[in-house]
Parts: structure tokens; sequence; C-alpha cells
């Protein structure tokens, strides 16, 4: 597609319950990137895919939280048990081989729970 | 990666122009300085990246000096609408196995 696209854009989840959340990169895009953002917070670096392996996963808080990419396209990030202080603005980045460092972002899931 | 420093926040009006100055004291030979734009509710922009020297386009420019120990990022005349976050960032474009580590940034405050 034209730009990063990830879904849903908001989602509302009760505590303990398990959530996933989709990025659709740039085609071509061999990296991907998850990131999340807390209110009036700076960019929290989660996981780095290149192509379907994972070679950074440094970021990731807890067991709770794992990624996965097939196909060397979609992404998912799924959280499992929710716990309040995992609500945050979860974004995905994509970028070409030719410049790692040109990410493209999509426009965030907002995740909240309650 | 190497680390960086930047203002937390500058205020500017509108018609102004705006420099955002970045140390980067480490920076290693095979690095670049690249420049993103975060406005509310978005995911950050790239919006520049270079080497050495200057680099101009349609948004802003960079000025690098010869040691490369810090970087300018220049915004001509800003407006309302420039009113965002500014991250730099500086790391070797061409190495996979990295991801950008993205600080705090700069919040820039444009008013009337």
């Amino acid at each position: 597609g034209a730009g990063v696209s990830q879904s849903p854009s908001n989602k509302v989840t009760e505590k303990g319950k398990d959530v996933e959340l989709r990025c659709d990169p740039i085609s071509g895009h061999t990296a991907l990137y998850w990131y999340r953002q807390s209110l009036g917070q700076g960019l929290e670096f989660l996981i780095y895919f290149q192509g379907n392996s994972a070679p950074d996963k440094s970021g990731l808080p807890s067991d709770r939280f794992s990624a996965e990419r097939t196909g060397g396209s979609v992404s998912t990030l799924t959280i499992q048990r929710t716990q309040q202080e995992d609500s945050a603005v979860y974004l995905c980045a994509s970028s070409p081989r030719e410049s790692y460092y040109g990410y493209t972002f999509g426009s965030g899931t907002r995740l909240t729970v309650v | 990666l190497a680390k960086t420093t930047q203002p937390i926040s500058m205020d500017s009006y509108e018609g102004q122009e705006v420099n955002i100055t970045c140390s980067h004291n480490n920076i290693a030979t095979n690095d670049y300085i690249t420049w993103y734009q975060q406005f509310p509710s978005q995911g950050p922009r790239f919006i520049i990246q270079g080497y050495k020297t200057k680099v101009t386009n349609e948004v802003a420019s960079l000025f690098i000096p010869a040691d490369r120990k810090s970087s300018t990022l220049s915004l001509p005349r800003v407006s309302l609408s420039d009113t965002a976050v500014y991250y730099c960032l500086v790391g070797d474009n061409g190495q996979a196995g990295t991801a950008l580590i993205f600080g705090k940034g700069t919040t820039l405050s444009v008013s009337s």
C-alpha cells in the first residue's frame, strides 16, 4: 500500500484480556519496527524485524508481549493479560533496505486498558 | 548508536526562522544524522537526513559542521502548523540490525 497501515486504530480492553495489534508495512520494506508512546512521553522501542526474524527484542517490557512477522510483510504484536500500564499508542514503522533510517510510521493503535 | 543532546523545548512566532541544534560528540564515521517531526496524535515523520555540510529540502535545511559533532535543523519562516516535537537521531543508515532510539526530542511551540 501507499503507507503503513495499523489496525485497529483504537482498542479498549478489560484488564486481563489479550489483544492483538496489526501492522501492514509498505510493500517491499524489509525492516519493521514497533514502538509505543505513553501520554506525553517519548517513543519507547519494543522490537525490530528484518524480514521475518527479530534480531532485536530488547525493548519488549515483559514476557506478556510478543510479536511475529510472516511472509516478510504483516506483523502482529500480541499483549497477553493486559494491565493498565499497557495503555499507550502503539506505533509501527517500516523502512527500505536502501535507507534503514528513513522510517515511515503508521498512525498507531491507541490501546486503553480499563 | 551515538547519544544526542537537544533542547527540551523552544518557542517561536510565526514568520521567524527556527534553528534547533543537536549535539552528538561521539558520532562515528559511518553515522548519518536524521531528523523526524511528530505532530500531536500522529506517528513521527522523516523530514531530513545528512552526512556532512548542508542538505536542503522543501521542509527544512540541515547544517553539519566539518567535525560533525553537532547539527542544526533550520525551519524557515515557521507557521502555527510547525508546532511539533522534533527528534535528532544518529546512526549508520546502511547498517541493518539496529533500530533508532528516539529521545524526548525538542518541543517547538509556534505562536501568532
